[in-house]
């Protein structure tokens, strides 16, 4: 079953504009969120990640806004440039449970010129 | 640094026929993982491995997959016999502990069952 779910499935948005992209989870004993982003014919790379006991983590232009009450997360990408088009995914994973990453479907961004 | 290396890139094979991908993670990092992506499914973890010891094996589809890690600097998956619906993207990741926090993945093997 779905235990992470990610939304939209694509999104568009101007040059300079703010990106945001959604999940949420049902496992309450998830304890690490890392967002990861995929470029065409490329594997996925670690971009940003939170830990339930902070409420916003930023990176540069990338910020994660965590909710731990609703299960919640979200991923903020300002002024937002042609070069962050790619797919981007949210996961989640139990510390206990080694590489065992659940990843949210994916987020299919294009930032228009 | 070298990343996580896969090979092959690609490959297409025909039903019925064995196929090995290889993967050679991060040096130093001690966890080793399967993931394969398709649209429907996206990125599910196939299996994974700490210090070369298989841990979860869960995700395997099927007996027709196995996965092997002989030593700390390589690892196979194979499929005996193939299929069409296991035309997919494979990944191998690699990660410096067995909590698995921070992994890094290769370019993955583009697989295609005619």
């Amino acid at each position: 079953q779905q235990q992470v779910k990610q939304s939209p499935q694509s999104l568009i948005v101007q040059k300079g504009g703010i990106s945001i992209i959604n999940c949420a989870y049902e496992n309450t004993a998830f304890d690490y969120f890392p967002w990861y982003q995929q470029f065409p014919g490329k594997g996925p790379a670690l971009l940003i990640a939170i830990r339930p006991d902070v409420s916003e983590k930023k990176e540069g232009r990338f910020t994660i806004s965590f909710n731990k009450s609703a299960k919640q997360f979200s991923l903020h990408i300002m002024d937002s440039q042609p070069g962050d088009s790619a797919t981007y995914f949210c996961a989640a994973i139990r510390n206990n449970q080694g590489g065992k990453l659940i990843f949210g479907q994916g987020t299919e961004l294009s930032v228009k010129p | 640094d070298a990343g996580v290396i896969q090979s092959p890139r690609h490959e297409v094979t025909e039903m019925g026929q064995e196929v090995t991908l290889r993967c050679k993670p991060i040096s130093g990092h001690n966890s080793l993982f399967w993931y394969r992506q398709t649209m429907m499914r996206g990125l599910e973890l196939l299996i994974y491995f700490n210090n070369n010891v298989p841990i979860d094996d869960s995700g395997m589809p099927e007996d027709r997959f196995s996965a092997k890690m002989p030593n700390a600097s390589f690892s196979t998956l194979k499929i005996q016999p193939s299929e069409p619906r296991d035309s997919a993207v494979y990944f191998c990741a690699s990660s410096p502990g067995s909590s698995g926090n921070t992994i890094y993945f290769g370019e993955g093997s583009w697989l295609t069952v005619v």
